[in-house]
């Protein structure tokens, strides 16, 4: 299996502490994506990562990729009760369409 | 700019019978994609379009699936005869181009009983 996985399975913070999500895989990649799933609604795109870039930032999501160790990071700094989701990472191999998901991340994030 | 949608939002349906499912890409998205999520397990590759033809269908599970995009917009997901095994999320998403952004859509749960 090409599946990701990701680490923790489940994680609970309180509000405006950092929570950090991390995403292994197991074959080369073209590109790595994270996305975010709020209960019941659809996949968001958050942010993609290419395989030679390193880390990437947007507001407060900071995604960090490390190819030897095909293993990748979200961290999303000063949490809000808004940011509790499922957050799963996505890779591509660079010669077709599809994407593989990893199993997710459920973020819970306590006012 | 519409996003994708899917219809129904929720199915409910008994083993045995059919399913059909939709998805409705983002106007000029060439690629459509289905995605499935069972029992919480990780979201799983269906198939693939490019228009109206079928790219990649490596991920059907077995022939009770039929994916078709006539005309190469909207594609619909027949699930005939339907199994308990076959609940869970199914989700449409569609791109412009190959390796950047997918967008999904709000996702199909289907139930079987």
């Amino acid at each position: 299996s090409q599946q990701g996985e990701e680490d923790p399975q489940a994680l609970s913070i309180q509000e405006g502490e950092n929570a950090t999500m991390n995403c292994s895989y197991k074959t080369s990649i073209n590109n790595l994506q994270w996305y975010r799933q709020n209960s019941g609604r659809g996949l968001v795109h958050l942010i993609l990562i290419r395989s030679n870039e390193r880390e990437k930032h947007s507001g407060r999501l900071r995604v960090t990729l490390d190819t030897s160790k095909k293993s990748s990071s979200l961290l999303i700094t000063a949490s809000r009760a808004a940011d509790t989701a499922s957050y799963f990472c996505a890779t591509d191999l660079g010669f077709e369409g599809q994407f593989y998901f990893g199993t997710g991340t459920s973020l819970t994030v306590i006012p | 700019e519409a996003g994708v949608t899917q219809f129904p939002s929720h199915s409910v349906i008994e083993k045995g019978q059919t399913v059909t499912l939709r998805c409705d890409p983002i106007s000029g998205h060439d690629n459509l994609y289905w995605y499935r999520r069972v029992m919480g397990k990780e979201i799983k590759f269906l198939l693939h379009f490019v228009k109206e033809s079928k790219q990649d269908e490596s991920g059907m599970p077995n022939n009770r699936f039929l994916a078709e995009r006539t005309g190469g917009t909207y594609s619909t997901l027949k699930v005939q005869p339907a199994e308990l095994e076959d609940s869970g999320v199914y989700f449409c998403a569609s791109s412009q181009d190959l390796y950047n952004e997918q967008f999904f859509g709000p996702g199909t749960r289907l139930t079987v009983l």
